[in-house]
């Protein structure tokens, strides 16, 4: 069974950097896509990016200025930075797993296992 | 980027009510398109993929159809287990998600 797990301070102080890392039990994140979402208190989902195995990054363009994901493969974890946060950052994080199956008709590409989520809040 | 937009936002029904969400792509996502169920407080979960594949371990009351531009979530009968938030995803391309639609005891 694939377990994820997120983990980083859960207040941060405008115009800081946001960081968490998210731990993978039950599979090798040497395969497929690792993914962060978000989510703001009462509000929907929030794609901000994700990073394959090779290193290769995507990110929302909406955000792709202040964010850097990365894997450690020997630590089967990989990580978030949001820099210069504001209020509107305020959010459930959660670290999810991007599967893909090329080989089908339409390709296969879901978010099949999450994270519980943590919520980071930015206040000073 | 692809928006996505789901109607309604909100609905009321009754167990046992066939209940019908969609969802409209701003351009054509052919059949890329993922369905998820969020209760408070939990991670979403994986309801529909590829637009009609129904995720392993989810009840078979749930089904998803269309094309294009324009999809549906139906759940045959509503338990009472299923009230939640639905929300829709294209994986088109980079990935983006609907508002979301609350299924609310009537």
């Amino acid at each position: 069974q694939v377990q994820l797990q997120e983990s980083g301070p859960g207040l941060v102080k405008p115009s800081e950097t946001l960081s968490l890392t998210c731990t993978v039990s039950g599979d090798s994140i040497s395969s497929y896509y690792w993914s962060w979402i978000r989510q703001p208190p009462g509000k929907g989902l929030e794609w901000i990016a994700y990073i394959y195995y090779t290193g290769r990054t995507n990110y929302n363009p909406s955000l792709k200025s202040r964010v850097t994901t990365s894997l450690d493969t020997s630590k089967n974890q990989f990580s978030l930075k949001l820099s210069s946060v504001t209020a509107a950052d305020t959010a459930v994080y959660y670290c999810a797993r991007y599967y893909y199956d090329d080989t089908t008709y339409p390709h296969e590409y879901y978010f099949d296992y999450w994270g519980q989520g943590t919520l980071v809040t930015v206040s000073s | 980027d692809i928006q996505m937009t789901q109607s309604p936002s909100s609905l009321s029904a009754s167990v046992g009510d066939r209940v019908t969400i969609t969802c409209r792509a701003s351009q054509s996502i052919t059949g890329y398109l993922n369905w998820y169920q969020q209760k408070p407080g939990k991670a979403p979960n994986l309801l529909i993929y590829a637009e009609s594949r129904l995720q392993s371990g989810v009840p078979s009351r749930f089904s998803g159809s269309g094309s294009g531009t324009d999809f549906t979530l139906t759940i045959s009968s509503l338990q009472s287990e299923d009230f939640a938030t639905y929300y829709c995803q294209q994986c088109y391309s980079n990935p983006t998600f609907g508002q979301g639609t609350k299924v609310e005891i009537k």
